[in-house]
């Protein structure tokens, strides 16, 4: 198993523009977490799906939107983007039965200039 | 609300020397507590989980919840644990969120 894939790995954007992300899990984990991460910071949660339920937000704008599909990928949606949006975004998974035991992928660095 | 500190942003050891990375946190209910590391060019990853009690790689942190610290010890540091390494909080329920530090880059000087 490959873990936790995501796409792209980089992305360059302009303010006011939109992107989405994606991310594949672990085979066999139904979760799907993400994570901003701000250079000089640890990761900030952001949304986290199960069984393609919405399980948890952050304290993020609504500009922040994801989804979960039924093979359990998820996508994460940014609108009107800012400068202060440049970050690793990060996804993770988890099993059913260890849902706490998170699986990271390698990001997606996006800049906004 | 919870929140995760890890005091140091930098430690450098020599070689041989015991190490810990401290971890305070703040939660009113029973948290769970781990140890993520992100080794040079690699992905984070778990680290170790306070509730299996096990040592990974050498490496142990025991729940204090007096002083609400998750401490991560290694008696006689090596080399290859140069890495960046985050304590993380998840306050249980049915959300299993990480709320992360700020993060310990560790040095091992040979």
């Amino acid at each position: 198993d490959a873990g936790v894939t995501q796409s792209p790995t980089h992305l360059i954007k302009t303010r006011g523009q939109q992107v989405t992300l994606r991310c594949s899990p672990i085979s066999g984990h139904k979760s799907v977490s993400w994570y901003q991460q701000v250079l000089g910071q640890g990761p900030q949660f952001i949304f986290q799906y199960y069984e393609k339920e919405e399980r948890g937000r952050g304290n993020f704008p609504d500009r922040f939107s994801a989804r979960q599909f039924p093979n359990y990928s998820s996508e994460l949606n940014v609108n009107a983007l800012l400068l202060g949006d440049s970050a690793l975004y990060l996804c993770a998974s988890s099993s059913p039965g260890r849902l706490y035991e998170q699986y990271f992928g390698p990001g997606t660095r996006l800049t906004v200039t | 609300a919870q929140r995760v500190t890890q005091p140091e942003k930098l430690l450098s050891v020599f070689k041989g020397a015991p190490v810990e990375l401290k971890c305070n946190y703040s939660y009113s209910g029973s948290p769970e507590l781990f140890w993520y590391v992100q080794y040079s060019r690699q992905r984070l990853q778990l680290l170790l989980r306070h509730i299996s009690r096990e040592s990974i790689k050498g490496f142990t942190a025991d729940l204090n919840k007096g002083e609400t610290s998750f401490h991560l010890k290694k008696p006689f540091a090596q080399e290859e644990d140069s890495a960046m390494y985050y304590c993380a909080l998840s306050g249980g329920g049915s959300n299993y969120k990480l709320t992360f530090g700020k993060g310990t880059l560790l040095t091992v000087n040979p």
